[in-house]
């Protein structure tokens, strides 16, 4: 199937933890994002890689570090969990700038819960 | 920073109804998409209508863009019950590092 796949989909852990999220896709985009979606369903971009080039870097605590190995993968790293960071993080992928008319595509969400 | 507001936040119709949703946003755009989300999953790409268009239709969905009053609308029609989901309007900004930034969301609620 083509998709964007992440993983894991529930992710439970303790303040001060350090965890990982998997995205990758195979639509062939060359661009990949990562969103967050607060309790409130407010979605904010927080980094977005192109051909593994960082080219979006929003006002996101340095705690999170998004790492690119190709332009098919993005993972999100996330070091001394807070419990702020509680909520539903969300890989997309595109075409790069929407040149090609078509809109994001995303995966089905990870939902962590620091306690 | 949000850019598109959507308007009203929550709505509740009866099966067979038209859904008409409104989306306002501020800055310049190059394209504005609407989105559809059930409940516990991802978001899915619905429609996509570029600022030189006015209009555009896909299936039982009809968007329209008027970029002087820089806002928009997602119309529903024949709503079903499988329409239930939060509706986002997004815009993609122009200029430099464009990218897709979504409003608060729509709660559409069809009754059967």
């Amino acid at each position: 199937d083509t998709a964007v796949s992440q993983t894991p989909k529930y992710l439970v852990t303790q303040m001060g933890n350090d965890k990982s999220i998997k995205c990758e896709q195979n639509l062939g985009h060359d661009t990949m994002y990562w969103y967050k979606q607060d309790s409130k369903k407010f979605l904010k971009i927080m980094f977005s890689y192109n051909n593994k080039e960082l080219i979006i870097n929003e006002t996101v605590p340095n705690r999170f570090s998004p790492k690119s190995p190709d332009k098919a993968h993005l993972n999100l790293h996330i070091n001394s969990l807070e419990l702020g960071d509680s909520a539903v993080y969300f890989c997309a992928s595109s075409l790069r700038g929407n040149k090609a008319g078509y809109g994001y595509t995303f995966g089905s969400g990870t939902r962590l819960t620091v306690v | 920073s949000q850019q598109g507001e959507e308007d009203p936040q929550a709505l509740s119709i009866q099966e067979g109804e038209n859904a008409t949703m409104n989306c306002s946003y501020k800055t310049s755009i190059n394209n504005l998409q609407w989105y559809r989300q059930n409940s516990g999953r991802g978001l899915v790409h619905l429609i996509l209508i570029r600022s030189n268009e006015r209009e555009k239709h896909s299936g039982r969905l009809r968007v329209t863009l008027d970029t002087s009053k820089k806002s928009s609308s997602l119309l529903i029609t024949a709503s079903r019950a499988a329409d239930t989901a939060s509706y986002f309007c997004a815009t993609y900004n122009t200029g430099a590092n464009s990218k897709l930034t979504f409003g608060k969301g729509i709660t559409l609620s069809v009754r059967p």
